[in-house]
């Protein structure tokens, strides 16, 4: 089975700090997408990487930066987080040219005060 | 525009009854991917069905079942026989295939299904 693991299960950091979301699949996957979810909004993509050294802006790529040096790992940087990034982070990602549904992590509630 | 519309935020249904979780789409590309997700309170995403826009047949994977109606671009999710560990909350997601067939997915805003005894 594909995994696809999250570094931090739960994490507190305070406002202004630089903060990493590590994510890793272990599939061989081309493609990983980092969404965040908040109540009554859904998943909201915020960035996405169809290979090495590749990078796409999702819906709301505002205060967040990505990178992707390796295939199998996918990182989330907030580079001076703020309380209104307070949610759950959620990784996903799918073999490239793929049809069908992603594997997501088991997320990351990320808390900023 | 918003892309997946999930009408009802809760809906309860008794124990071993059936319960239908609505889902309406909007997409101009012939190609496209419907996905249905559920998120336990534990936070995992859980991916129960897919139906591709060219399938004749409305999916199926056990008790979850997908009425697939193209021309009113619904996609609603059909449990049979609910269940208590059925409580949870409920996704619907699109992909559309795009020119590169890698465009990502788009989820709705969810629908809070409680299941009571």
């Amino acid at each position: 089975d594909v995994k696809v693991t999250q570094s931090s299960r739960y994490l507190v950091k305070r406002t202004g700090e630089k903060v990493f979301l590590e994510c890793v699949q272990d599939m061989d996957h081309e493609n990983m997408f980092w969404y965040r979810q908040d109540p009554g909004l859904g998943l909201r993509l915020i960035y996405f990487s169809y290979d090495v050294k590749m990078k796409e802006k999702g819906d709301i790529p505002e205060g967040y930066s990505v990178s992707r040096e390796k295939k199998e790992r996918f990182s989330l940087i907030l580079e001076s987080a703020s309380t209104n990034q307070t949610s759950m982070y959620l990784c996903a990602s799918i073999r490239g040219g793929a049809m069908g549904g992603y594997t997501f992590g088991s997320g990351t509630r990320l808390t900023v005060v | 525009a918003q892309k997946i519309t999930q009408t009802q935020p809760g809906m309860f249904v008794q124990e071993k009854e059936a319960v239908t979780l609505d889902c309406t789409y909007d997409t101009s590309d012939p190609s496209y991917g419907l996905f249905w997700y559920k998120q336990p309170s534990s936070g995992e995403m859980i991916f129960l069905i897919y139906q591709g826009s060219y399938d004749q047949q409305n999916a199926t994977e056990g008790r979850y079942s997908l009425n697939f109606q193209k021309a009113r671009k619904s996609a609603n999710l059909v449990i049979s026989a609910s269940q208590l560990g059925d409580s949870a909350m409920y996704f619907c997601a699109m992909r559309e295939a795009g020119n590169s067939g890698n465009t990502p997915l788009v989820f709705g805003k969810g629908t809070r299904l409680s299941v009571i005894a």
